[in-house]
């Protein structure tokens, strides 16, 4: 039971222009959503979160937004730039259950 | 935010053997949780850790395969035991950061690649 989906394996955007990277959940139980940026041979880097109470989240270039009604959240990135070439992943967890959930990842390659 | 460091970064083993993983972090915290990243798969949590008491494993995963310690707030290891090439895979550390989630997130270690021949 994938609670987390990313539908989108990979994604290839234009160096300066939006990236969209989106993510559905299943369980409405929820109370945080957050993202990863993943290089080759590190580890996850959190990104920016937001919080089920809430529809947006800015932090810089990044932007999260979060539908709750669709189940459906995504991370706007821009401009974009070749450094953000990365795997992002969606995760969530629930307050008093603090095992995040995480999505299948979404492969950004930016183009110069 | 914490720091972690996590070793080895990489290994080759033979099946059936075992390997101990290490992670190390800069500051005192309550919960350290284990994952593995099976090829072009997600992030699976395997078992949470916590001081003083045994592991909280999760579906599918035991205490025979996967044994950890936490002898202490900074620190625990994860032992992958009697390998097959199905254990193959990147096995990470993460705490809550102690700022506290979930405006810091949660930070990983380097992550341990392995592959068993």
């Amino acid at each position: 039971d994938q609670q987390v989906k990313q539908n989108s394996p990979s994604l290839s955007v234009q160096e300066g222009r939006i990236s969209i990277l989106n993510c559905d959940y299943t369980n409405s139980m929820f109370d945080y959503f957050l993202w990863y940026k993943k290089y080759p041979a590190e580890g996850p880097t959190f990104l920016i979160s937001i919080s089920s109470i809430k529809d947006k989240n800015e932090d810089g270039r990044f932007t999260v937004f979060l539908n709750k009604s669709a189940k459906h959240l995504s991370l706007h990135i821009v401009p974009s730039q070749p450094g953000d070439s990365a795997v992002y992943f969606c995760a969530a967890f629930a307050v008093g259950n603090e095992k995040l959930t995480f999505g299948t990842g979404t492969r950004l390659t930016i183009i110069p | 935010s914490a720091v972690i460091s996590q070793k080895p970064s990489r290994d080759i083993c033979q099946r059936g053997t075992s390997l101990t993983i290490q992670c190390q972090v800069d500051s005192q915290v309550t919960m350290m949780f284990w994952y593995r990243q099976q090829p072009g798969q997600s992030l699976t949590l395997i078992a949470t850790a916590n001081q003083g008491s045994e592991a909280t494993y999760e579906s599918g995963f035991v205490i025979d395969k996967f044994p950890i310690s936490r002898p202490n707030l900074t620190f625990s290891t994860l032992t992958v035991s009697n390998m097959s090439p199905e254990d193959s895979s990147i096995y990470l550390c993460s705490v809550e950061d102690p700022q506290g989630s979930p405006n810091y997130g949660y930070t990983f270690g380097s992550g341990t690649r392995l592959t068993v021949v």
